[in-house]
């Protein structure tokens, strides 16, 4: 089976741009989970979809959103972008055949964004 | 919300001595801990975890602990090698949360 894979990979916005990165999951896995890698804070969870639903969201501002397709592909936006926005945005799948979050997530390369 | 702790955030061991990264967590419903490594420039995977009715799960040169009461739990890295040298993140997971450490930057001299 393939892996989960992102793109793009790398991008490059200014502030006050917007941004939309996308995320396939691993076929036949249904739970799609996206992450913000930084540094100083490690891996935090935005939001994880299910089903085309936003099942759990993480601490973060409404400028950051995502949706899930039939396919369980997801996309995740960020409008308004920050320079503190500049991040690796890391999704990853599981098979959520139970609670997704007693499964193993299996993550892809991620994109790496920059805003200056 | 979940809030998990790590430490230390770094380590370093000489090749063939054993690691041990602690976690904390403060959620008494999370019941699954998984631990992912991250090498430089590569994504996590998972190398182990366990769930909240074992105490112990062990896997040739890795093993986790738990202690529920005390709520935390540790890996352990016997034998180390340099290809171990890679970043490893602990999670604590509830029904309707994961939440990952912050990561420990483990080093294996040669």
């Amino acid at each position: 089976k393939a892996g989960v894979t992102q793109t793009p990979r790398y991008l490059i916005k200014t502030r006050g741009q917007q941004v939309t990165l996308s995320c396939s999951p691993i076929s036949g896995h249904r739970s799609v989970s996206w992450y913000q890698q930084t540094p100083g804070q490690g891996l935090q969870f935005l939001f994880e979809y299910f089903s085309e639903t936003q099942r759990n969201k993480g601490n973060f501002p409404g400028r950051f959103s995502g949706r899930q397709f039939s396919n369980s592909r997801s996309e995740m936006n960020v409008s308004t972008l920050e320079l503190g926005d500049s991040a690796l945005y890391l999704c990853a799948s599981s098979l959520a055949g139970g609670s997704a979050r007693q499964e193993t997530q299996y993550f892809g390369p991620g994109t790496r964004l920059l805003v200056l | 919300g979940e809030n998990v702790e790590q430490h230390p955030s770094t380590l370093s061991v000489q090749e063939g001595d054993s690691a041990v990264i602690k976690c904390t967590y403060s959620d008494s419903a999370s019941n699954y801990f998984p631990w992912y490594k991250q090498e430089l420039g590569k994504r996590p995977q998972l190398i182990i975890d366990i769930r909240s009715n074992v105490g112990e799960k062990k896997d040739q040169r890795i093993a986790v602990t738990l202690n529920k009461t005390a709520k935390h739990f540790s890996l352990h890295i016997t034998e180390t090698q340099p290809e171990d040298s890679a970043v490893y993140f602990c999670a604590a997971s509830s029904n309707n949360d994961m939440r990952f450490g912050a990561g420990t930057r483990l080093t294996v001299k040669p």
